[in-house]
């Protein structure tokens, strides 16, 4: 069975860091491209960014270009999203995602549980 | 506002069918495979349709998909109370290198 388990999600300050983990299991992690996909409260969803399998290749949404970095380890079959810089408007509840092998055709299966991100004061 | 136009909400009454709409441009659907996602209130997103028109193991025959052109659709039908969630469409977008969701659509089964 695929799993996601997403940690790293909590309380931070405007201008503050956060890293968050996914740990995979039940797939072989390096075949398939990953991505973070957020829902900030009572909105919809809001793709944040991907990786390829390989971790070469990683693309962000525009909002968060220059403040994010998503990141794999595939020995440790493991995904990270580094965001710095925190504004109010990145309070979301982030996902974890398998996406398809190919890093174009969006796959989103299965979800992670989601690690809750407030940013403030 | 999103790159995907989704109406906000739709409604039916069990038994009946439903058509959710997902509208982009050549960027995004025109060009790229469709997915769609069913959403319970607290809970994670699952994947509905794939490719556009594919059902992952486990998800009924009722939800089929489709595409024209630039838009895309979701047919639900033989509605049943617990259809009731939001829908999201998503695709890839070239000029934007990057994935991109409609704003969801809300069903109610009346």
């Amino acid at each position: 069975e695929v799993q996601l388990l997403e940690s790293g999600g909590g309380l931070v300050q405007p201008g503050g860091s956060l890293r968050l983990s996914c740990a995979a299991s039940g797939f072989r992690f390096s075949s398939y491209a990953m991505s973070w996909v957020r829902q900030a409260p009572g909105k919809g969803l809001d793709w944040v960014a991907a990786i390829s399998g390989a971790g070469g290749g990683t693309y962000y949404t525009a909002s968060v270009k220059g403040r994010f970095t998503i990141s794999r380890d595939n020995s440790k079959n493991t995904l990270y999203l580094q965001m710095h810089s925190l504004r109010a408007e990145d309070t979301a509840v982030y996902y974890c995602v398998k996406d398809s092998p190919a890093i174009a055709v969006v796959r989103f299966d299965p979800w992670g549980q989601g690690t809750l991100v407030s940013v403030a004061s | 506002q999103s790159v995907l136009a989704q109406p906000p909400s739709v409604s039916a009454a069990p038994g009946q069918n439903v058509t959710i709409s997902c509208s982009g441009s050549g960027s995004n659907i025109g060009g790229n495979y469709v997915s769609w996602y069913q959403q319970f209130p607290g809970t994670a997103p699952k994947l509905l349709i794939y490719d556009t028109n594919k059902r992952p193991s486990g998800i009924p025959d009722r939800f089929s998909g489709s595409k024209s052109g630039t838009s895309a659709t979701l047919d639900i039908t033989g509605l049943q109370s617990g259809d009731e969630a939001d829908y999201y469409c998503g695709t890839w977008d070239h000029s934007l290198s990057g994935a991109v969701f409609g704003g969801g659509t809300k069903l109610t089964v009346l």
